[in-house]
């Protein structure tokens, strides 16, 4: 599976779109781009994913780029609530097998 | 409800003494792994198991044993716990191992300390 390269930490103010990159550019084209967050130490909560398109769920958007060497989650109108960790996985199409996480980034928002 | 269901929640015990983490999920999930969590390392995945009777390693299986006997669960044993093997553990589950559009349910986590 491809590995994914994310900043370790990042602000933004309450109320404000937070958008939080990632690379993988060695994804392959059967590959999704998933995203969790976890809260303080409990379990991890998905969050959305996607292959090739943009998608939008109840929680966040997800931009994957042309390429797809890259995406962006955004989360449209951040909360208090929304400061996390924020994991950007990439899996491949035959299922999870080996399943690589990353130290993620820490997502602060700030009132 | 469905969910992924880890007991103990919390266990402190001493080296050497064996112990077992248990991990139940409700949702017929074919795809189990476990995982372990300390400061700085982020997830790292300790065995993952496709489906009844097929496990595999993941990428810090030392010292660590599992068994997929059941559909429903997947228990962790640690034989001779050690020190080392104190940390934040995380049981997840998801519905087809097949399928790369599945994502992952995970369980509350279990804090070991082991003295």
């Amino acid at each position: 599976d491809a590995k994914t390269t994310q900043p370790p930490s990042m602000d933004c103010a309450e109320g404000r779109a937070a958008n939080l990159p990632c690379n993988h550019s060695t994804i392959s084209g059967n590959e999704y781009v998933y995203w969790y967050r976890q809260i303080h130490s409990q379990g991890p909560q998905y969050i959305i994913h996607g292959l090739k398109n943009n998608e939008t769920n109840e929680m966040a958007s997800l931009i994957i780029t042309e390429d797809r060497k890259s995406s962006t989650l955004i989360l449209p109108h951040a909360t208090l609530r929304d400061t996390a960790v924020y994991y950007c996985i990439v899996k491949g199409a035959r299922g999870y097998q080996k399943v690589t996480f990353g130290t993620g980034t820490k997502l602060q928002v700030i009132p | 409800e469905a969910q992924v269901t880890q007991n103990p929640r919390y266990l402190i015990t001493v080296t050497g003494k064996k112990l077992t983490v248990t991990c139940s999920q409700n949702m017929n999930h074919e795809y189990m792994s476990w995982y372990r969590q300390d400061p700085g390392l982020g997830l790292r995945q300790i065995y993952y198991s496709m489906n009844v009777e097929v496990t595999d390693k993941g990428d810090v299986p030392e010292g660590y044993k599992v068994s997929r006997k059941e559909k429903r669960n997947f228990p962790l044993i640690l034989e001779s716990p050690s020190p080392n093997q104190t940390s934040l553990y995380f049981c997840a589950s998801s519905l087809n191992a097949g399928l790369g559009n599945q994502p992952q349910h995970f369980g509350d986590g279990t804090r070991l300390s082991i003295l």
